[in-house]
């Protein structure tokens, strides 16, 4: 079955610094890569994807990019803020027809003022 | 749209006892998922369900624990006889019935369940 790692576990940065969040996989047949936020005590949600034909995608400060051949994928937050503190998570998942994520273990993100 | 409900938000059971986590899928989504988070961990998938079957159930225990989505009402995930190694925060999410779309999984709040 799918294996995904992330990668720092846990990662501070000052407000208005960049943060960078690696995840590998091990399932080729992966094809859609989500990335979820949790704040203390809430659910996660999703923040950004992608799908497996596209190599990067952004959405205001928030970037992912993907490597299919060496089957790594990133996170990339610009500006960071203190609303961005949070846990995130990466997941993989094949698709086509409906089917489970399976997440990586996440990073705790500190940005510091 | 009302979201994916889950209820209770906070469940307290004694060893021995029975644990019932229900939810309700957002309006319009066929598929229902669980995971369970320990704390400081990753989510872990369950079970994935759709009305009336059981489509994928390899991450859940071999014992006590089954799941179900009737033709009306919520999923529900039992886990029967619980001890205290069950304590953890169990999700659920749902996603629409869109063949060949992305697998968008849209998460609940949470059963934060507590085994005394």
């Amino acid at each position: 079955g799918e294996n995904v790692e992330q990668h720092p576990s846990t990662l501070s940065v000052q407000e208005g610094d960049s943060a960078v969040i690696k995840c590998t996989y091990s399932d080729s047949a992966s094809n859609y890569f989500p990335w979820y936020k949790q704040e203390l005590g809430k659910r996660p949600q999703l923040i950004i994807d992608i799908r497996s034909n596209v190599g990067e995608k952004k959405d205001q400060r928030i970037a992912v990019t993907l490597n299919k051949t060496a089957k790594h994928f990133s996170l990339h937050i610009t500006e960071t803020q203190p609303e961005d503190s949070a846990v995130y998570f990466c997941a993989a998942s094949p698709t086509g027809t409906a089917s489970k994520l399976t997440f990586g273990t996440g990073t705790r993100l500190q940005v510091t003022l | 749209n009302a979201g994916v409900m889950q209820n209770p938000r906070h469940l307290v059971r004694r060893r021995g006892q029975e644990a019932r986590l229900r939810c309700s899928p957002m309006k319009g989504h066929s598929h229902v998922y669980w995971y369970r988070q320990l704390p400081e961990e990753g989510l872990k998938f369950m079970v994935y369900l759709q009305k009336e079957n059981i489509i994928d159930e390899s991450g859940m225990p071999k014992e006590r624990f089954s799941a179900e989505f009737p033709k009306e009402g919520p999923s529900i995930l039992r886990i029967q006889q619980v001890v205290r190694g069950d304590s953890a925060a169990y999700f659920c999410a749902s996603s629409p019935l869109l063949a060949g779309i992305k697998n968008i999984q849209y998460f609940g709040a949470g059963t934060r369940l507590s085994v005394l």
